[in-house]
């Protein structure tokens, strides 16, 4: 357990149906990171946020997908109208920023998103 | 472009071997992660560089910033070193994580 958590850990779908994700952060980590990663490849990135601003953004989140982070702790990802092409683990991980210098990141366990 | 490579895809040692997995990118980077992922299991990070070496137990992780390279070393490998090994950079200019397609690691007992 790596103190990030992610609900819920598992959702099936159907085709055209609007999900929402939650991650919960370690509670002084001041940057999440939102990436999605299909079966046998890496990881991809999909957003940033630092504290409650979102500052970067992958040309693959469509317009159906959006994120959140409200007051800067938990942060919510939300895609609506889904797509068999949806289908996939999305991760949630967050960091410490302190001045210049960067952190590890921490993983949570994922949820795992099967549009039917 | 901002690209990263790893190499091998996929590596098979036998117990005790030193083990060495590669990463190269194509630009300036602000970070650069290795991570573990086992099969079905989480992501756990290993190491952040930004430059020079880092040593944890049996892992050793190096980065040459001028050759825009990294390598990750696995000393006296263990079956339970099994996973695959997964290279994330960030490049500077962007918060933007681009990772690597993984090394998928199998060491036999």
């Amino acid at each position: 357990d790596t103190g990030v958590s992610q609900d819920p850990r598992h959702k099936i779908t159907k085709r055209g149906q609007n999900v929402t994700f939650r991650c919960d952060p370690i509670s002084e980590h001041n940057r999440l990171y939102w990436y999605r990663q299909t079966l046998g490849q890496g990881p991809e990135f999909l957003t940033y946020f630092q504290n409650e601003a979102q500052l970067e953004k992958s040309r693959l989140l469509s317009d159906r997908f959006s994120a959140e982070r409200p007051k800067g702790s938990f942060s919510t990802l939300e895609i609506q109208r889904t797509e068999q092409g949806d289908s996939a683990m999305y991760l949630c991980a967050s960091s410490l920023e302190a001045g210049t210098s960067e952190y590890e990141q921490y993983f949570g366990p994922g949820t795992r998103l099967t549009v039917t | 472009k901002n690209e990263v490579e790893q190499s091998p895809q996929n590596l098979t040692a036998q117990e005790g071997e030193f083990i060495t997995i590669n990463c190269s990118y194509s630009v300036g980077i602000s970070a650069l992660h290795w991570l573990q992922q086992h099969p079905g299991g989480g992501i756990v990070s290993l190491f952040m560089l930004s430059s020079g070496k880092k040593k944890h137990g049996r892992l050793i992780a190096t980065i040459n910033i001028q050759e825009k390279h990294s390598s990750l070393h696995i000393t006296a490998s263990h079956p339970r070193d099994s996973a695959v090994y997964i290279c994330a950079v960030r490049f500077k200019g962007t918060y933007k994580y681009i990772f690597g397609t993984g090394t998928r690691l199998k060491v036999l007992a």
